[in-house]
């Protein structure tokens, strides 16, 4: 089986930066995507990681640690907009469309 | 271009019934999958088509099934239902420039009564 595990909630100050853990069990590993989605609305691709390291896309970073089952999705110059809950998700198999996600993290920028 | 379009948007329905949900992928897309989202959960993946044929398919009852048409659209479609199968669910599409970046539709609110 697989699960991920992140934090419910996190609360950040705008223009601040803020990182969302996320650590996953399973039985073989193909790789850790993060979408973000808006209240009532769809979910929207961040990123993919593979490979050990940091992948840098704007203000959003993705970090991935094989040996440690763990991830982290990295916001820079929060702005309001960036409220919205992320998740983490893991593929079932090499090129598979069947995601696990993780539960979910709520992050609320305040000013 | 259009995106990943689901119809409808909102449908209430009462236990026992049944309901088909409707999507239409990016155009070029053949890989349509379906979520569950519960309020406050993850989407919980149910089916994935590619092609015409299933690809997968996650711990559900048999009251789920789906079927995808040679335009690749899908329909999801729940027998007898119960109040628990109350969520959002989410078609997702993916083509070959996916890169594992799925792109999800908006979603079908169900709510049972």
């Amino acid at each position: 089986g697989q699960s991920l595990e992140q934090p419910s909630e996190v609360t950040a100050v705008e223009g601040a930066i803020v990182q969302i853990n996320c650590t996953y069990q399973t039985s073989g590993f193909y790789g850790l995507s993060w979408y973000q989605q808006h209240d009532g609305g769809a979910p929207t691709f961040l990123s993919y990681n593979a490979l050990d390291g940091l992948e840098e896309t704007g203000r959003f970073s993705s970090f991935l640690s094989r040996s440690d089952s763990y991830g982290y999705l990295l916001l820079q110059e929060l702005q309001m907009k960036d409220s919205a809950s992320y998740f983490c998700a893991v593929p079932s198999g090499a090129g598979s469309y069947q995601l696990t996600f993780g539960k979910g993290t709520k992050l609320s920028v305040i000013p | 271009d259009a995106g990943v379009t689901q119809s409808p948007t909102h449908l209430i329905k009462t236990r026992g019934q049944h309901v088909t949900l409707r999507c239409s992928p990016i155009s070029g897309h053949k890989s349509v999958s379906w979520y569950q989202q519960v309020l406050g959960q993850g989407p919980q993946f149910i089916f994935q088509y590619y092609e015409k044929e299933e690809r997968g398919r996650g711990n559900f009852p048999d009251r789920f099934s789906a079927r995808q048409f040679p335009n690749y659209s899908s329909e999801l479609n729940v027998n007898a239902l119960l109040l628990g199968d109350s969520a959002l669910y989410l078609c997702a599409s993916a083509g070959r420039e996916s890169n594992y970046g799925y792109t999800f539709g908006s979603g079908t609110r169900l709510t049972v009564v």
